[in-house]
């Protein structure tokens, strides 16, 4: 079945630094992929997609870019701010047809705190 | 993309007792699905919610429990059952259209907090 495999955290950066967040993904065919961000005391929110293989999805300063490959779909931001600490999740879904379409499957979360 | 409401935002229930979620989007969707975000956790597929049929429940999901109705491309409603403090989580709905590119949402969530 499908599978999502985030790095563990929390992740604890200053303001300015280069932040990664390993995510890698067991499915089969061709999925899409997705990062959702959650803010404290929020809803889950869209944060970048790509839904296919070598697409780079981007938002807000971070990237990821789908590769196939290595079966992942790493978040990238080249300066952090405080405004950016949350949990993040990388998803997957089923690329089409099937009972499945449409389900996520998410990973396990990485909380991000940045300090100032 | 649609947009979906969801409430309430929150509830604080006492056990026993049982909660209805409602979930409206702003246009008509193919497909409306039911997570839950235990403190701390990921979030898991319930079940998605099937317009004129049944809802499609996840292992380790009941009807009994959780049951879903989908009455229109709209709308959704899941309801938490005889409560206890196990089921305090967010409850999220979110949707999708057909189409590959479409981009899943979520509802803000209810935040339910069993005592």
């Amino acid at each position: 079945g499908n599978s999502v495999t985030q790095m563990e955290g929390p992740v604890t950066l200053s303001e300015e630094a280069f932040l990664t967040i390993n995510c890698t993904y067991t499915a089969t065919g061709y999925p899409s992929l997705f990062w959702y961000v959650q803010y404290p005391g929020e809803g889950l929110q869209l944060l970048l997609k790509a839904t296919k293989a070598d697409d780079k999805g981007s938002n807000k300063g971070f990237e990821a870019t789908y590769r196939k490959e290595t079966t992942s779909f790493h978040l990238e931001k080249g300066s952090v701010q405080v405004s950016d600490s949350a949990v993040y999740f990388c998803a997957l879904r089923r690329s089409a047809g099937g009972t499945s379409y449409g389900k996520l499957t998410f990973g396990q979360g990485t909380i991000l705190t940045v300090h100032p | 993309s649609a947009v979906i409401s969801q409430k309430p935002s929150r509830d604080i229930c006492q056990r026993g007792t049982s909660l209805t979620i409602q979930c409206q989007v702003d246009s008509q969707v193919t497909m409306m699905f039911w997570y839950r975000q235990q403190p701390g956790q990921s979030l898991t597929l319930i079940a998605t919610a099937n317009q004129g049929s049944e809802a499609t429940y996840e292992s380790g999901f009941v009807i009994d429990k959780f049951p879903i109705s989908r009455p229109n491309l709209t709308f959704s409603t899941l309801t938490v059952s005889n409560m206890s403090p196990e089921d305090s989580s967010i409850y999220l709905c979110n949707h999708h259209r057909s189409g590959i590119n479409s981009p899943l949402h979520f509802g803000n969530g209810t935040r339910l907090t069993v005592t």
